[in-house]
């Protein structure tokens, strides 16, 4: 099993629809989670950190659920400058610098 | 954004030869990554690096060497190439005295191609 597990899509959806990704993840003890955007071709860019209490920016929301080992992201109002692969991140509480990427889920928003 | 930049952007090169790839920050950040991409797996780290002179192996090391002779500067050494290092090189730095869950910045990438 994978230690971070994404669905890769694609997930093809119209603008102004609202979408969400999970990511599980395999160790308990993980500690930090993120979500990068990545478009074609180019760098991940973080998007935003994930706290136990949820996070939110402006249309983005990601939640953690540690019960059940995933985070999500939620998507409002889709726009079409959303098409982008979304990574998931989990940094374990290992110490270190171990980082896990998901492989990430691929979002095109259709007009 | 931080500023780092990597070079090349793009190379091909034969097999049994040696590549470096250099990353270049002008943000004087402490902690400096190198990773790969490849499809259908998340990124991979190589190697890191917490300091000048100061490196360590991540998880796919082999067959790669670093170097950090300056904070800026992080070069990423292919001793001899093989097909299977054909891959997208990111380099990244994260928090100015923190570490990667202080969050990354990326480089633009190098697109590798062994052939």
């Amino acid at each position: 099993r994978k230690e971070v597990e994404q669905d890769p899509g694609p997930f093809n959806v119209p603008e102004g629809a609202t979408v969400a990704f999970n990511c599980t993840y395999s160790n308990s003890a993980s500690q930090s989670f993120f979500w990068y955007r990545q478009d074609c071709r180019k760098e991940p860019k973080l998007l935003m950190s994930v706290y136990s209490s949820g996070n939110e920016d402006g249309r983005f929301t990601a939640q953690l659920n540690r019960a059940s080992q995933y985070i999500s992201l939620l998507i409002r109002d889709s726009k079409l400058s959303d098409s982008a692969t979304y990574l998931c991140v989990v940094i374990p509480n290992t110490g270190g610098f171990k980082t896990i990427f998901g492989a990430g889920t691929r979002l095109f928003v259709k007009a | 954004d931080a500023g780092i930049t990597q070079s090349p952007r793009h190379k091909v090169t034969e097999t049994g030869t040696p590549v470096t790839l250099r990353c270049h920050q002008t943000e004087n950040h402490r902690y400096m990554y190198w990773y790969r991409q490849d499809p259908g797996h998340g990124l991979r780290l190589i190697h890191y690096s917490y300091g000048v002179k100061d490196t360590d192996k991540g998880e796919v090391s082999d067959g790669y060497s670093v170097s950090r002779s300056k904070t800026e500067d992080f070069l990423l050494t292919l001793e001899s190439a093989t097909s299977s290092q054909t891959s997208v090189y990111f380099c990244a730095i994260s928090g100015r005295t923190g570490g990667p869950d202080q969050g990354y910045t990326f480089g633009s990438g190098t697109r590798l191609t062994v052939v």
